[in-house]
């Protein structure tokens, strides 16, 4: 069974402080996803970002980054000189990967609630 | 539509009454899912749609949860007998083929009173 702990429930930071949200997977596929979504308090999921399995590349965008290792198990997330507007839930989640590359039912973490004040 | 439409965005209901909730997809996209999120957690699969067909609706907690799909776009999840356990935030989303992730509406907030 596949199983997402994220075990900060909540962060509270100061603007423009660095914030890395934790992300740890339990999976018996050797193919799979990796996500994350962003929770504003309008409620609709927001994507950030997709990894496949076979890529542990790390990957900046912008004040996002992500941190992949396999042999831990976990795809953590940094967020560097945080806004106010980066305050929601995050949530990590995984998919196994079907043939073709697509990806269906997703495993999600319980989200870490980040608060950004100013 | 632009995004992913679901409608009622709240709905209040009795023990015991039936519930019908609706997803509007974006256009095209022909997998389309729910899933249930409950106060303090994450979104938990319910069941997923290829096309008109339920391709996994292992996430169903019970027969008391149906869901269609007549004509591949519009999806409509069916509660009977509601029970106070069912209050949840439903979530739908789509996705298209050429995509590599899931987009999804705003929820619709089920309370059963």
């Amino acid at each position: 069974a596949q199983k997402v702990t994220q075990a900060q429930t909540e962060i509270s930071v100061v603007e423009k402080e660095d914030v890395t949200l934790d992300c740890v997977y339990e999976t018996r596929d050797t193919t799979y996803y990796l996500f994350w979504y962003k929770q504003p308090p309008s409620g609709e999921l927001v994507f950030l970002i997709r990894r496949n399995s076979f890529d542990e590349q790390n990957e900046i965008s912008g004040r996002y980054s992500w941190n992949f290792q396999k042999s831990t198990s976990s795809f953590n997330f940094t967020i560097t000189a945080s806004q106010v507007v980066d305050s929601a839930v995050y949530f990590c989640a995984l998919s196994e990967a079907r043939s073709g590359g697509s990806n269906y039912k997703l495993t999600f973490g319980k989200g870490t609630l980040l608060t950004v004040n100013p | 539509g632009a995004g992913v439409s679901q409608t009622p965005s709240n709905k209040v209901t009795e023990k015991g009454k039936y519930v019908e909730l609706r997803c509007d997809p974006i256009s095209g996209h022909t997998a389309l899912y729910w899933y249930r999120q409950s106060l303090g957690q994450g979104p938990e699969f319910l069941i997923y749609f290829q096309g008109t067909g339920a391709a996994d609706d292992s996430g169903l907690p019970n027969d008391r949860f149906f869901a269609v799909r007549p004509e591949g776009s519009v999806s409509t999840l069916k509660i009977q007998r509601t029970e106070r356990g069912d209050s949840a935030v439903y979530l739908c989303a789509s996705k298209g083929a050429a995509n590599t992730e899931a987009f999804f509406g705003q929820g619709t907030r089920l309370t059963v009173v």
